[in-house]
């Protein structure tokens, strides 16, 4: 059974900074690696997708990597603003159903 | 070109009433997923359909809840007897064809269930 964990939960950072969000799974067998990101009372938006054939993707600030071996993923966000503030989500993609992890809460202060 | 629609954005409902939630997937989108966001927690699978067809259930309360997802129309997710512990955001994702490279999860604004 697929089972994903975030660390850290909550992070606080001033604006400028670059930082490193942790995502980890259980089962190695998965075909996405889909990072998401959701602020408060709204959906979730689609940040980056690591298709299993890739071991990274890189879109603006934003770089995610995906080590299946070792059963994790990364999301690099360089430059950090206050706009970057929401929770983040990654979630793993079995044959068909994505399982999510708890989310890291990220505030970025000006 | 449209996302995932759902409707309604807020919904309220007494103890004992019946909730419907509806989902409309992206355009050329056939697969359906439902999940459950309750305050503070993460999302929770509840269950992934096909056109007419559901696949997977798991996630679902045993009792109360079912899905559908016609050949015409949207999915819905529909509650009977909704209690005070239904109360969560529902979201709604869809994806072409999953378990395949290049099939990333849309999701919707979700349904903000509140029973009174």
């Amino acid at each position: 059974k697929q089972e994903v964990t975030q660390i850290p939960a909550a992070l606080s950072v001033p604006e400028g900074e670059n930082l490193v969000l942790n995502c980890s799974f259980t089962d190695s067998a998965i075909y996405n690696l889909q990072w998401f990101r959701q602020d408060p009372g709204k959906g979730l938006t689609s940040l980056l997708l690591i298709q299993s054939s890739q071991r990274e993707q890189t879109s603006g600030r934003l770089n995610a990597s995906l080590d299946k071996s070792s059963g994790r993923s990364t999301l690099y966000i360089a430059a950090s603003q206050p706009g970057d503030s929401a929770t983040y989500l990654c979630a793993g993609q079995g044959t068909y159903k994505y399982i999510f992890g708890t989310g890291t809460r990220l505030k970025v202060l000006a | 070109n449209a996302g995932v629609m759902q409707n309604p954005r807020h919904l309220v409902r007494r103890r004992g009433q019946e909730a419907r939630l509806r989902c409309s997937p992206m355009k050329g989108h056939s697969h359906v997923y439902w999940y459950r966001q309750l305050p503070e927690e993460g999302l929770k699978f509840m269950v992934y359909l096909q056109k007419e067809n559901i696949i997977d259930e798991s996630g679902m309360p045993k009792e109360r809840f079912s899905a559908e997802f016609p050949k015409e129309g949207p999915s819905i997710l529909r509650i009977q007897q909704v209690v005070r512990g239904d109360s969560a955001a529902y979201f709604c994702a869809s994806s072409r064809q999953p378990g395949q490279d290049h099939s990333p999860l849309h999701f919707g604004n979700g349904t903000r269930l509140t029973v009174t």
